[in-house]
């Protein structure tokens, strides 16, 4: 099956640093990828839609400038949060599009600790 | 507008029983697509299962099973016989059709399942 995957799964950093996550897709080709945030015991959040070789669409509220988005290649893309302050702690989960434009595949998500 | 309800925050149940997840959603299009997805403790999203707007038959996995009612907007998840590996988050979630592929993921706020033994 197609798997999806996210690194690193857990990270502490300091505020004022930045840090990035990585999605890839290891057996498929995906031009569309998801940032999905998660607040504890809440729902999942789309942050933006990340598409291969040109910018990421933003959902309303979402900073463009803090979460920087790449998509460089069909099977990977990074989220950057820039200036990580506490508040931006999170679980940001990532999801790929197969490019026969049906299935959406998770990764296991990556838990982020500002301190 | 889309949406996605999940009026149930927290079911709490007893080994072996039955219990049912609903899931209501609300939309203006014919093509559409809904999902169930399981997010145990340790975060990853499981695929349960996908539908699309013109198959009401109700599907049968193992222990689970869904009932599908347009009439209603409805996508219940039942749960037969629970485990307490059942124990987990279940999202309901929807997305609009659009010439063969799908639109983005809306989720319900999810449903905490505890299984106790």
């Amino acid at each position: 099956g197609a798997v999806v995957s996210q690194h690193p799964s857990r990270v502490i950093c300091k505020s004022g640093t930045s840090v990035k996550i990585e999605c890839r897709s290891l057996d498929f080709q995906a031009t569309t990828m998801f940032w999905y945030r998660q607040f504890p015991k809440k729902s999942l959040m789309l942050m933006a839609t990340s598409n291969e070789g040109s910018k990421a669409t933003y959902e309303q509220g979402v900073e463009k400038d803090k979460f920087l988005i790449n998509h460089a290649s069909l099977t990977l893309s990074t989220l950057t949060v820039t200036s990580a302050h506490p508040e931006d702690s999170s679980f940001y989960i990532c999801s790929a599009r197969d490019n026969r434009g049906h299935e959406q595949y998770f990764g296991p998500g990556t838990r982020l600790t500002v301190t | 507008a889309q949406k996605v309800t999940q009026a149930q925050t927290e079911i709490s149940v007893v080994e072996k029983e039955d219990v049912t997840l609903d899931c209501v959603y609300e939309t203006r299009d014919t093509t559409y697509y809904l999902f169930w997805y399981k997010q145990p403790p340790s975060g990853e999203l499981v695929f349960l299962i996908r539908r699309n707007s013109f198959d009401e038959q109700n599907e049968i996995s193992g222990r689970y099973s869904w009932n599908f009612q347009k009439s209603t907007s409805s996508f219940n998840f039942t749960i037969t016989a629970s485990q307490v590996v059942d124990s987990a988050v279940y999202f309901c979630a929807f997305a609009a059709g659009y010439g063969g592929s799908q639109g983005n993921l809306i989720f319900g706020k999810g449903t905490k399942l505890s299984v106790k033994p």
